[in-house]
């Protein structure tokens, strides 16, 4: 168990759509970052925020949007769903920045759009 | 930008047996992590082992050890006597040491390895 908790495991829905993806990291940890893990496009990152803020985007869609809160927990928000955001989406969480600390791993959500 | 490489989609070998998995990167920067991550048919995402690339000495946990050549900038994970519960995708991962921009992962494309009992 790694300590990072995301929420739910399967979310099954249909195009244009808008689902809330949820995570809350490892106690201690003020980091969250969000990647997508597709058979086309591997692990990708996503986004960074730290103790509240954004720190960092990667190939995040404008269709998407994330936001940490004060309790440090993440929510990943994907909009007008189409059948190319099926995949898994993982959240992992570290202690800071800078890359001292590894990043952990929650059990991912697997996002099916029908 | 940092990219990694693994070269092997698939490998298979027979439980007990030693397997080395490699791992090419690309990258400009001095100070960096790479890892080795590993995802079983669970899908959870496991962190196997870390290296720091300002440490010469290869990263060992139990029976995984790290070949890593600065220089080559090659980092291969071999498993010493493997047991099935190591079957899974191994990922390969590399990531920048500072404080400026994002503390992102890169990851290679995976190699599936199995063990045949």
């Amino acid at each position: 168990d790694s300590g990072v908790t995301q929420t739910p495991k399967h979310l099954i829905t249909a195009t244009g759509q808008r689902v809330t993806l949820r995570c809350s990291p490892r106690s201690g940890d003020l980091s969250v970052y969000w990647y997508q893990q597709s058979l086309d496009q591997g692990l990708q990152f996503l986004i960074q925020y730290y103790n509240g803020e954004e720190r960092a985007k990667g190939n995040i869609l404008e269709r998407f949007s994330a936001q940490q809160f004060p309790d440090l927990h993440s929510e990943l928000n994907l909009s007008s769903l189409e059948l190319g955001d099926s995949a898994l989406y993982f959240c992992a969480s570290s202690v800071g920045i800078g890359g001292t600390q590894p990043q952990h791993f929650g059990d991912g959500t697997r996002l099916s759009i029908l | 930008a940092q990219t990694v490489t693994q070269s092997q989609p698939e490998m298979s070998v027979q439980e007990a047996e030693t397997v080395t998995l490699s791992c090419t990167y690309d990258t400009s920067e001095s100070n960096y992590y790479l890892f080795w991550y590993k995802q079983p048919p669970s899908r959870q995402m496991i962190l196997v082992i870390r290296q720091e690339a300002y440490k010469q000495q290869n990263a060992t946990e139990n029976r995984f050890s790290v070949n890593f050549q600065k220089a080559a900038k090659s980092f291969s994970l071999k498993i010493s006597d493997s047991q099935l519960g190591d079957t899974a995708m191994y990922f390969c991962a590399f990531m920048k040491h500072g404080f400026q921009g994002a503390q992102k992962l890169v990851f290679g494309q995976g190699t599936r390895l199995t063990i045949n009992p």
